[in-house]
């Protein structure tokens, strides 16, 4: 069976600093996978989503990036957080092909 | 673009009834959609889906309609239970290789 894996779970983080966050997909080859952010109480946006190793697309521009080094694995990085990045990080995965998607645990971050 | 929308924010029941959470869309094109669940401090749960060649599919406790006439869906549950409390979504999909989703409906079960 596949399996998401997020974290940390909850990070707290100075403006200014660095940020990455990390998504891994288990039991499954060439997964297509998507970067969610969620405000509180809202719904999901869709930052960014990858087809394949070093393949991104950017759905929003903003002040975060996205890579995929490795074929399950999604990173979401900024060189220096702001305070409206606070929020709810969400890492989906579906078939290649596919439009079922399938979400991690999440990363809740909060930038004072 | 694409924009969905929920009827109620918050629909509050009691322990035993039955649940219904609507959602309207707005692009014609929309081929398949889905139903997720989110709990507090969890990602969204996969519940059910729907294609637009169907105005019917049933789960487990669960049964989503789909009119496409009026670009509206709905998630039905039966027989609400306590841990059907949670945030529902719904999401369609336009072949842009990715979801829309709706801003959600917050379901509290009354014991």
């Amino acid at each position: 069976s596949q399996t998401i894996h997020q974290w940390p779970a909850t990070l707290v983080q100075p403006v200014g600093s660095p940020l990455s966050l990390e998504c891994t997909v288990e039991g499954t080859s060439n997964p297509n996978l998507y970067w969610y952010r969620q405000a509180a109480g809202r719904g999901l946006q869709l930052l960014f989503y990858s087809v394949g190793i070093g393949q991104i697309s950017s759905e929003v521009p903003q002040n975060l990036s996205a890579s995929r080094p490795q074929d399950r694995q999604f990173i979401l990085s900024s060189k220096k957080l702001l305070l409206s990045d606070s929020g709810f990080y969400l890492c989906a995965w579906s078939w290649t092909g596919g439009e079922t998607q399938y979400f991690g645990p999440g990363t809740r971050l909060l930038v004072l | 673009g694409e924009s969905v929308g929920l009827h109620l924010p918050t629909l509050s029941v009691q322990e035993g009834d039955n649940s219904i959470i609507n959602c309207a869309y707005s692009n014609s094109a929309s081929d398949y959609f889905i139903w997720y669940k989110q709990e507090s401090g969890k990602g969204p749960q996969f519940i059910i889906d729907i294609r637009s060649n169907m105005d019917k599919r049933q789960g487990q406790r669960v049964t989503v309609l789909l009119n496409k006439t009026v670009k509206h869906l709905s998630l039905q549950i039966a027989a609400t239970q306590p841990g059907d409390s949670a945030v529902y979504f719904c999401a369609l999909y336009t072949g842009r290789r990715a979801l829309t989703f709706g801003s959600g409906t917050r379901l509290q079960v009354q014991p």
